[in-house]
């Protein structure tokens, strides 16, 4: 079964500090693609970053990167430079086909 | 403005009256999307559909009904809401099947009594 793991509840970190949220994902399938989302405190859902499966190079948007490990079935998502408007709750994704899954969200913490 | 939009944002309710949530987007996309949101268990796909006429079960569809008769509306529907089914829902779209970046509407918190 397809399955999303994001084992860090909460995360503390000091602002201008990078910051390595995690994701591990569980799928049989060749043909994937990896997404980060960004709640804010307010509720809608910001897109953040896709990876493909077959993409060699790790995706980056401005200051996010994706640290993508195929054969570890990782999909870690990395902000540099925290700033206070990072605190937000951020969530990895799966999607397969016309399917997605979610993983249970990082809550963020950015300390001024 | 490029959008999706979701009516009503703040619904209570009570257990078994009919309840309809809509959702509409202005961006000729192809693939609609609806989800909830509950604490500890992030966003699960309740129903989705691929283009008009054209819909499937997501990973939680009980108690959830949808449709798609034209490409911008895909509204989602509650024939005998349950407290089980307060959350918080999200409309989503796509441009295909093949894009991966989807677009959320504002969400819709849905209480149930």
């Amino acid at each position: 079964a397809q399955k999303i793991t994001q084992t860090q509840p909460g995360m503390f970190v000091q602002e201008k500090e990078a910051v390595t949220l995690d994701c591990t994902y569980d799928t049989s399938d060749q043909s994937y693609g990896l997404f980060w989302y960004k709640q804010p405190s307010s509720g809608e859902m910001i897109f953040l970053i896709y990876q493909g499966s077959y993409d060699e190079q790790n995706a980056t948007e401005g200051r996010y990167s994706l640290n993508f490990q195929k054969a570890r079935k990782s999909a870690n998502l990395v902000i540099s430079a925290s700033q206070l408007g990072d605190s937000a709750m951020y969530f990895c994704a799966m999607r397969r086909g016309f399917k997605t899954i979610f993983g249970a969200g990082t809550r963020l913490f950015v300390k001024a | 403005e490029a959008q999706v939009t979701q009516n009503p944002r703040y619904l209570i309710t009570v257990t078994g009256k009919k309840l309809t949530v809509t959702c509409s987007q202005n961006m000729n996309h192809e693939y609609m999307s609806w989800y909830r949101q509950d604490p500890g268990l992030g966003l699960r796909q309740i129903y989705y559909s691929m283009n008009v006429e054209v819909t499937d079960k997501g990973d939680v569809p009980e108690g959830y009904k949808v449709s798609r008769k034209e490409k911008r509306n895909f509204p989602l529907i509650l024939e005998s809401p349950s407290p089980n089914q307060t959350s918080l829902y999200f409309c989503a779209s796509s441009p295909n099947v093949l894009n991966y970046e989807q677009y959320f509407g504002p969400g819709t918190r849905l209480t149930v009594t």
